[in-house]
């Protein structure tokens, strides 16, 4: 079955230290995206790919720091830079680079101790 | 800035008939997105809309006025299933940049 993974789906880890998420998607998607969401509250786009090797800044980047080597992966890195890490990311990848119809990942619940 | 609002809370009863109403102010528009997101859930596409008008699928249906900046979701015959959250979307650019509203949770009710 096609799809997107994120693993793992919950990440502790101390203040101070830096952290990668996985994505990974089989669906031979274009574009991939990654997104925060804080309880109660809307996504908000940290950074998208248009295109293995390029990437663009969303709006809340700061802090954070992505890769795309192989189009079915875009990892996530949360440095420690990051004030306030602790929320849920969810990665998302379309077909298209409109983005039109996003597809998510189940997402990465991470806890800063 | 760039603002969507959305109620944060609607509570309906099975069987019956919802709106969901989504006005935005952005510095580009090209469509209007609609997701559904289970608690704790990863966030599912039910539609989109670039041009003004009403767009049906199943039970749910989405419509644009791009004059007014104004979108709703329509959900008919509510299931208890239908108890989510649900989000509009504003796409800004010609990328898949998405800016979201902060939600609504729909509660169905016996």
């Amino acid at each position: 079955d096609g799809g997107i993974t994120q693993s793992p789906k919950y990440l502790f880890r101390k203040e101070g230290q830096n952290v990668t998420l996985s994505c990974e998607q089989n669906l031979n998607h274009d574009a991939m995206y990654w997104y925060r969401q804080d309880p109660g509250q809307g996504l908000r786009l940290i950074y998208y790919s248009q295109i293995v090797n390029d990437f663009q800044k969303g709006d809340i980047a700061e802090g954070y720091s992505v890769s795309r080597e192989k189009k079915e992966s875009f990892p996530l890195t949360v440095t420690s830079a990051q004030k306030n890490p602790t929320a849920f990311y969810l990665c998302a990848s379309s077909k298209g680079t409109e983005g039109n119809e996003q597809f998510f990942g189940p997402g990465t619940r991470l806890t800063v101790l | 800035g760039q603002s969507l609002e959305q109620p944060s809370e609607v509570t309906a009863v099975e069987g019956a008939i919802v709106q969901i109403n989504c006005t935005y102010q952005t510095s580009g528009f090209y469509g209007l997105s609609w997701y559904q997101q289970h608690d704790g859930g990863a966030p599912t596409f039910l539609s989109y809309n670039a041009l003004d008008g009403l767009e049906e699928t199943g039970r749910f249906s989405s419509f644009l006025s791009r004059s007014d900046s104004y979108g709703y979701l329509l959900l008919q015959e509510l299931q208890m299933k239908d108890s989510a959250s649900y989000f509009c979307a504003v796409r800004t650019g010609n990328t898949g940049k998405l800016i979201f509203g902060q939600g609504t949770t729909l509660q169905v009710k016996p």
